[in-house]
């Protein structure tokens, strides 16, 4: 296994553009997340899936975004109707879950500049 | 109200000398808790984490941390730092299968 990929690397878009990133957890890992890196911060949870149920959902993901996990495997983030303030990197982690320690494997990010 | 709490933003050291990063935390359940370190361009890799037992804890790349209940925190700990170890710096919380809350990390720079 390859570890967590995610597709594209860097996305540079215009504001008002809808834009989609793609998540591949590592194939037996039945929990997803997604959280948000701005520059000079940490990362900030988005939401999570177990299998293709979303469980929670931050604050911070406006209803500009939606994320999908259709069949448990994959996931996509879309973001519609880009604004400036989207501009960050956009990182996945995978887990499986009951494994004591949770530990989330993290994939190497998108990174979004919306002009 | 969950959070971490990094309060060095910036740490110079010069290479070979011992490092020590701060991390202090706020959470109402047992915690679960992290080091990870982020390269230029990388993504956030794992150093180590605490889940119970042994306070102190090892790590990769000669890392080590320990758990304080006491003072609620949880610093990284390194006896002679590399110019490799150039990096960024999260500590982060977390319950048992559940979401990582992180600090906005501390950024390690290295003097020859």
């Amino acid at each position: 296994d390859t570890g967590v990929s995610q597709d594209p690397r860097h996305k540079i878009t215009k504001r008002g553009q809808n834009v989609t990133f793609r998540c591949d957890p590592i194939s037996e890992h039945n929990r997803l997340y997604w959280y948000r890196q701005t520059l000079g911060q940490g990362p900030e949870f988005l939401t999570y899936f177990q299998n293709e149920a979303q469980l929670e959902k931050s604050r911070l993901l406006s209803d500009r975004f939606s994320a999908e996990r259709p069949k448990g495997s994959f996931s996509t983030l879309e973001i519609q109707r880009t604004e400036q303030g989207d501009s960050a990197m956009y990182l996945c982690a995978s887990s499986l879950f009951g494994l004591v320690g949770n530990e989330q494997f993290f994939g190497p990010g998108t990174r979004l500049t919306v002009l | 109200a969950q959070s971490v709490t990094q309060p060095d933003i910036h740490i110079t050291v010069s290479e070979g000398a011992s490092l020590e990063l701060r991390c202090n935390y706020s959470y109402g359940a047992t915690p679960y808790l992290f080091w990870y370190v982020q390269s230029p361009g990388q993504g956030l890799q794992l150093l180590l984490k605490y889940f119970s037992g042994d306070t102190l804890v090892q790590g990769i790349k000669g890392f080590e941390a320990e758990f304080k209940r006491s003072q609620s925190s949880f610093n990284l700990r390194k006896p002679s730092v590399h110019w490799s170890d150039a990096a960024e710096y999260f500590c982060a919380v977390g319950a048992r299968d559940d979401k990582i809350i992180f600090g906005k990390g501390t950024r390690l720079h290295i003097l020859p």
